[in-house]
């Protein structure tokens, strides 16, 4: 089955700077890349995804870039605002040939100091 | 609502005792996810239903955790003589229909319901 790994654990960083979380997944049929944002108390909400055929995408301070070959895709935070504050998980799964249920890393928790 | 809705939000059972946790997916969709949470890990994948039809269940932990879906909504996941190890948050998502290469494959989580098996 699929494995992914997630690191760092812990990332701190000063607000207004970026952050980078990196993962890397073992099944190369793993076709679909979320990223999930978690809050104390709350479930995941996915906050960005990305499918084998891209390398990259952006959505406003939110990007993910994806390299097929060597297995790995990261999230990229730019100008990091209080409200990142959270933990973050990234998850692999091969989307179109049945369910769609999500292998996760295990997370890594963002804290933005002031 | 129009989010997943899951109950109760917390649980607490004595070593032994059955439970039984509530999961009312989002109105139309017909995937449904549950997932188990251990503190401070990410979600490990339980079983998966499409409609009524329980699709895949390998993550489930033991013959003591059940889950079903017998009208294609609401879903329970019921754990039987509950142990220590049982203690996490259950997390339970939908999806939209699964169609081939057409499924967006975002799932939309519940708040989860917090197990803590004394």
């Amino acid at each position: 089955g699929e494995n992914v790994e997630q690191h760092p654990s812990t990332l701190s960083v000063q607000e207004g700077d970026s952050a980078v979380i990196k993962c890397t997944y073992s099944d190369s049929a793993s076709n679909y890349f979320p990223w999930y944002k978690q809050e104390l108390g709350k479930g995941p909400q996915l906050i960005i995804d990305i499918r084998s055929n891209v390398g990259e995408k952006k959505d406003q301070r939110i990007a993910v870039t994806l390299n097929k070959t060597a297995k790995h895709f990261s999230l990229h935070i730019t100008e990091t605002q209080p409200e990142d504050s959270a933990v973050y998980f990234c998850a692999a799964a091969y989307s179109g040939g049945g369910a769609d249920g999500l292998t996760f890393g295990k997370g890594t928790h963002l804290i933005i100091q002031p | 609502g129009a989010g997943v809705s899951q109950s109760p939000r917390y649980k607490v059972a004595k070593r032994g005792q059955d439970v039984a946790l509530r999961c009312d997916p989002i109105s139309g969709h017909v995937s449904l996810f549950w997932y188990q949470q251990a503190l401070g890990q990410g979600p490990e994948f339980l079983t998966y239903f499409q409609n009524e039809a329980q699709l895949d269940k390998s993550g489930l932990p033991s013959d003591r955790f059940f889950a079903e879906r017998p009208e294609g909504s609401v879903s329970t996941l019921k754990i039987q003589r509950t142990q220590q190890e049982d203690s996490a948050v259950y997390l339970c998502a939908s999806s939209l229909p699964h169609s081939g290469r057409a499924s967006t494959g975002e799932l939309f989580f519940g708040e989860g319901s917090r197990l803590t098996v004394l």
